[in-house]
Formats: structure tokens, sequence, C-alpha cells
């Protein structure tokens, strides 16, 4: 069974600064799907940023960019010139492709970010 | 506006008292989803549908029921609620093609007395 790893359960930074969320993955498959998702204190579920395992160039959404290393099944999330907004609950997703279109996302138990003005 | 609409929000309960909480999409999406979020362990699969009549059970359908008489709604079903049941609860869809993301609704938090 797939596995998401988010080693960071609490991260801090100051505003306008650049934060890295880390994430790792475990699966014996070469084609899926990676994804981002902010949850702010709203408890809205909103997706950042995804990835496609086969992409080599990794995704980037405005002040959102991934480091997506397949060889070593890490995918972190970078946020540069950090806003007020930012804070939330971040979630790593695992999705992998299944016959009859049964898939579904497996998600990390997330990281804590704030952002200090 | 393309939304994913869950009720109630809010409810607090009671052991053994049946609840439903409803989830609506106006995407026409085939597919759809039931979460719930625990404090340290993320969002976990209840049960989830690929279309009208065709739902499976996800990681942890222990407890719940679902179904799926029309497109647009799935509602989640607790028969004989208990206090473990207490947690957040998303809704989600998407369309067909595994490259599109889910879209969830606001969340339902129930608390099981």
């Amino acid at each position: 069974a797939q596995t998401v790893t988010q080693s960071q359960p609490e991260m801090s930074v100051q505003e306008a600064e650049t934060v890295t969320l880390s994430c790792t993955y475990d699966t014996s498959e070469s084609n899926y799907y990676l994804f981002w998702y902010k949850q702010p204190p709203s408890r809205q579920m909103i997706l950042v940023i995804r990835q496609e395992a086969y992409k080599q160039q990794n995704a980037t959404e405005n002040r959102f960019s991934v480091n997506f290393q397949k060889a070593a099944k890490s995918f972190s999330l970078k946020i540069s010139d950090s806003q007020l907004g930012d804070t939330a609950m971040y979630f790593c997703a695992f999705m992998k492709p299944r016959p009859g279109g049964s898939e579904k996302l497996v998600f990390g138990k997330g990281t804590k970010l704030t952002v200090n003005p | 506006e393309a939304q994913v609409t869950q009720n109630p929000r809010y409810l607090i309960t009671v052991t053994g008292k049946k609840l439903t909480v409803t989830c609506s999409q106006n995407m026409n999406h085939e597919y759809m989803s039931w979460y719930r979020q625990d404090p340290g362990l993320g969002l976990r699969q209840i049960y989830y549908s690929m279309n009208v009549e065709v739902t499976d059970k996800g990681d942890v359908p222990e407890g719940y029921k679902v179904s799926r008489k029309e497109k647009r709604n799935f509602p989640l079903i607790l028969e004989s609620p208990s206090p473990n049941q207490t947690s957040l609860y998303f809704c989600a869809s998407r369309t067909s093609g595994v490259h599109q993301p889910q879209h969830f609704g606001d969340g339902t938090r129930l608390s099981i007395l």
C-alpha cells in the first residue's frame, strides 16, 4: 500500500521569506500523481499544485513550486515570498491510476505552517 | 459557481441516533468520495462512487453507508453513530480522468456524544 510521510508536523516562517515543506512517499508504481493541498483555518481543502510522475519538469504555480525527485520519492513544496494568508495546514497526497477510474487520494498527516508578521 | 455542498456544517448528536450528511455537486462529476479527517492522521477515505449506483469501500468504511441514486448527490449515512465517529468529514468530487483534481466541500464537523 502506498504511504505518504510528512516529517514536519509544524513549521513557521517570517513574512516574505521562503519555506520548504517536505513530503516523501512509498510506492512501487512508475505512473502516479502527486498533489499539495492547503487547508486554512476556514477548513476548506484547496488544491495548491500537482505533479505528474512522468513529467520531469517541476510544477510551478505563482509563488508555489515543487522539487520532485522521483528516484528519491520526494515531493517538497517551496513557498516563496510567504504571505500571512499562507498560514494553513498543508497536506501532501498521492494518487495511483487504477482501472475503471477508482483512484483515491492517499494523504500525509499534514504540516501546520504559520507565517509570522 | 462550481461547488460541492455539504450539509450540515456542524452537528452535535448522541450515540445511536441515525444521521445523514448530504453532499451535492453541480459539476456533473462522475466520481465522488467521502473522507474523514482526524488530528495526526490526515484524511482517510471512507467510501467512493465512480458513478450512479456504483459505490465501493475506502480505507475506513466501518459504521458508514452511502448511496448514489443520482449523479449529483452522495449522502453519507451513520446508522448508529458512536463517539469514535466524531470527526471532520469531507465530500469530494471530480470528473473522470485520473489527472483531474478533486474538488472538496467545506467540511462537516460531527460530534457524537
